[in-house]
């Protein structure tokens, strides 16, 4: 399996409070992600990394901002929780061009009250 | 822009094949990906088809139609332990290769 690891695995938050989840990896990819997944919508992309100080949005990056400042960490920050972005959250890593074969963390499940 | 419709649901028996079949409405995309995810755990990749055809791996093939706008995954020899969703996705190629759009996936139950 894929090194991925993801921190915290459960975090529990108040409206209005900002929160960093964090993605570290272990196996040098080059492209790392964050997606949402909730029922009804399957995961749904919300920012990307190419690399070292390289992201680009995804379908739903409003309310969301990242950091890579190392090849092996990815940071996702609400910098003013909602409850709207109550959800599990999935980093995930892909080597080569990125897309067609990706390995996702064990996620991060965030309830915002 | 795309979008990609699965079954919500499929019921199979232990040791019979089922095939979850992805129809797509997409202006163009580099191939489409099939990942398996059990209750409660992360997804994991299956299979990937950049090219129309069969794709075979073990027990799982994976099927792409660019012309039919059609994809299937195909598993035989269910077993209990294939319960989960399965979720097809594709990588378009209008917004690069990185931007990658997810089925909402298929609940597949297996039953003794």
């Amino acid at each position: 399996d894929a090194g991925i690891t993801q921190s915290p695995r459960h975090k529990v938050t108040e409206t209005g409070t900002p929160v960093t989840l964090r993605c570290h990896q272990t196996e040098n990819h080059r492209y790392m992600y964050w997606y949402r997944q909730d029922p009804g919508h399957g995961l749904r992309l919300i920012h990307y990394s190419y690399g070292v100080k390289d992201t680009d949005k995804g379908e739903v990056s409003d309310g969301y901002s990242v950091s890579r400042s190392k090849t092996e960490d990815f940071l996702l920050t609400l910098e003013s929780a909602t409850s709207s972005q109550t959800s599990v959250y999935f980093c995930a890593i892909s080597r080569d061009r990125g897309g067609d074969e990706q390995f996702f963390g064990p996620g991060t499940r965030l309830t915002v009250l | 822009g795309q979008s990609l419709e699965q079954p919500s649901e499929v019921t199979a028996v232990e040791g019979a094949i089922v095939q979850i079949n992805c129809t797509y409405q997409t202006s163009g995309f580099y191939g489409l990906s099939w990942y398996q995810q059990h209750d409660g755990g992360a997804p994991t990749f299956l299979s990937y088809n950049a090219l129309d055809g069969l794709e075979e791996t073990g027990r799982f093939s994976s099927f792409l139609s660019r012309s039919d706008s059609y994809g299937y995954l195909l598993l035989q020899e269910l077993q209990m332990k294939d319960s989960a969703s399965y979720f097809c996705a594709v990588i378009p190629n209008s917004g690069g290769y990185q931007k990658v759009t997810f089925g909402i996936g298929t609940k597949l139950q297996v039953i003794p």
